[in-house]
């Protein structure tokens, strides 16, 4: 069966400091992943997808970054975080004719 | 522009009672529509799914109603138990395995016993 992991599931980071927060799927083989992000009082806005190895696509600017190094692993990153990077941010992966299964979230709260 | 729409940010509803969660959509081209369910600080987990050739589809205590001519889906919870309080997201998506899914902003239910 696949799993999803992610972490750190919490973090407390302060403004201008880098981030790196890792995802890795287990059980499929060239999934689609996606980094979202729940901010405070608002849906799921994709931030991140990926349908293989080094290809990734951005949904909104922002001073975030993603990568994708190997087939399971995805990795949401930044150099400089500010105030408004605080959420909960959420992977997720998905193959063909499936919907996204989620992992289980990193808070992030930027001080 | 807000694509996937849950006008009620809260429901309340008695334990055993039936849930009724509702979701409208703008883009006629979404042909795939999914419910997921979330707890405080976890993931969201996927809940129940209906193909726009589908009118309804049924899982145990829930059902996923598509009327595509309003552009509204709805979710069914009968009987509702106070384990089913939680956000749930209505999300859609087009484009078969290259389509992204695009989801609203939750509605938070609470079932009292």
């Amino acid at each position: 069966s696949q799993t999803i992991h992610q972490w750190p599931a919490t973090l407390v980071q302060p403004v201008g400091s880098p981030l790196s927060l890792e995802c890795t799927v287990e059980g499929t083989s060239n999934p689609n992943l996606y980094w979202y992000r729940q901010a405070a009082g608002r849906g799921l806005q994709l931030l991140f997808y990926s349908v293989g190895i080094g290809q990734i696509s951005s949904e909104v600017p922002q001073n975030l970054s993603a990568s994708r190094p190997q087939d399971r692993q995805f990795i949401l990153s930044s150099k400089k975080l500010l105030l408004s990077d605080s959420g909960f941010y959420l992977c997720a992966w998905s193959v063909t004719g499936t919907g996204e299964f989620f992992g289980p979230g990193t808070r992030l709260t930027v001080l | 522009d807000q694509q996937v729409k849950q006008n009620s940010p809260s429901l309340s509803v008695q334990e055993g009672r039936i849930s009724i969660l509702n979701c409208d959509y703008t883009n006629s081209m979404f042909d795939y529509f999914l419910w997921y369910k979330k707890y405080p600080a976890e993931g969201p987990t996927f809940l129940i799914s209906i193909s726009s050739i589908k009118d309804k589809n049924e899982d145990g205590r829930f059902t996923v109603f598509l009327n595509k001519s309003a552009k509204h889906l709805s979710l069914h919870i009968v009987p509702s138990q106070p384990g089913d309080s939680a956000v749930y997201f209505c999300a859609a998506k087009r484009g078969g395995s290259q389509g992204n899914l695009i989801f609203g902003k939750g509605t938070k239910l609470s079932v009292k016993p």
